[in-house]
């Protein structure tokens, strides 16, 4: 069984720039949730979906936006880029709707100059 | 508000040692509350979770933590450290509201000397 698959592992940005994350789930599971991981900050919690439907959102500034498709596949966007955007994004995708522990993926290291 | 907090941001132990990295919680709600390891350059790996079960949960490699609902504890405890358990561990309390959300304590990296 395939595992939570982000792409891309490394990106480079400009300031200003906008960027694309994408996660892909584990086959069977409907709910991605998506963390941003700082050495500063720890891991801050962004938006959770289930079934297309947003339904948990983080103390985010609205730069950052994201999506679920139908086949549970999911994006974040990240808008007018910050040099403070610069992180580790982990997607995690569960089972079900209750809290059953995540299985994560490796990541997406965005780097913003 | 939950929220969860990791008593020390590093531990070392020797090789063989007892592991124990703590972890005390506030939730209003009956927890759900879990522990993950962290290997670096990757994403976190769930090691073992509590959904009101069975107070005592094991976990893989050898990993276990125990509830303590009068402490508001969930410690994590390893009886013989390996040189391969050196990462970062989180603790984290699960939240239902609407859907549902993890929050994440700040971490504890481990350090296993030979």
């Amino acid at each position: 069984k395939a595992g939570v698959t982000q792409t891309p592992r490394y990106l480079i940005k400009t300031r200003g720039q906008q960027v694309t994350l994408s996660c892909s789930p584990i086959s069977g599971h409907r709910s991605v949730s998506w963390y941003q991981q700082t050495p500063g900050q720890g891991l801050q919690f962004l938006f959770e979906y289930f079934s297309e439907t947003q339904r948990n959102k983080g103390n985010f500034p609205g730069r950052f936006s994201g999506r679920q498709f139908s086949n549970s596949r999911s994006e974040m966007n990240v808008s007018t880029l910050e040099l403070g955007d610069s992180a580790l994004y982990l997607c995690a995708s569960s089972e079900g709707q209750g809290p059953m522990g995540y299985t994560f993926g490796s990541g997406t290291r965005l780097t913003v100059v | 508000a939950q929220s969860v907090t990791q008593l020390g941001s590093h531990v070392s132990v020797s090789e063989g040692a007892l592991v124990l990295l703590r972890c005390n919680y506030s939730s209003s709600v009956p927890p759900y509350l879990f522990w993950y390891v962290q290997y670096p350059n990757q994403g976190l790996q769930l090691l073992l979770k509590y959904t009101s079960a069975a107070t005592l949960v094991k976990g893989i490699n050898g990993f276990e933590a125990e509830f303590k609902k009068s402490e508001t504890s969930f410690h994590l405890t390893k009886p013989s450290a390996h040189m391969s358990d050196a990462a970062e561990y989180f603790c984290a309390v699960s939240v239902t509201t609407g859907g549902f959300k993890t929050i994440f304590g700040a971490g504890t990296r481990l350090f296993v000397k030979a």
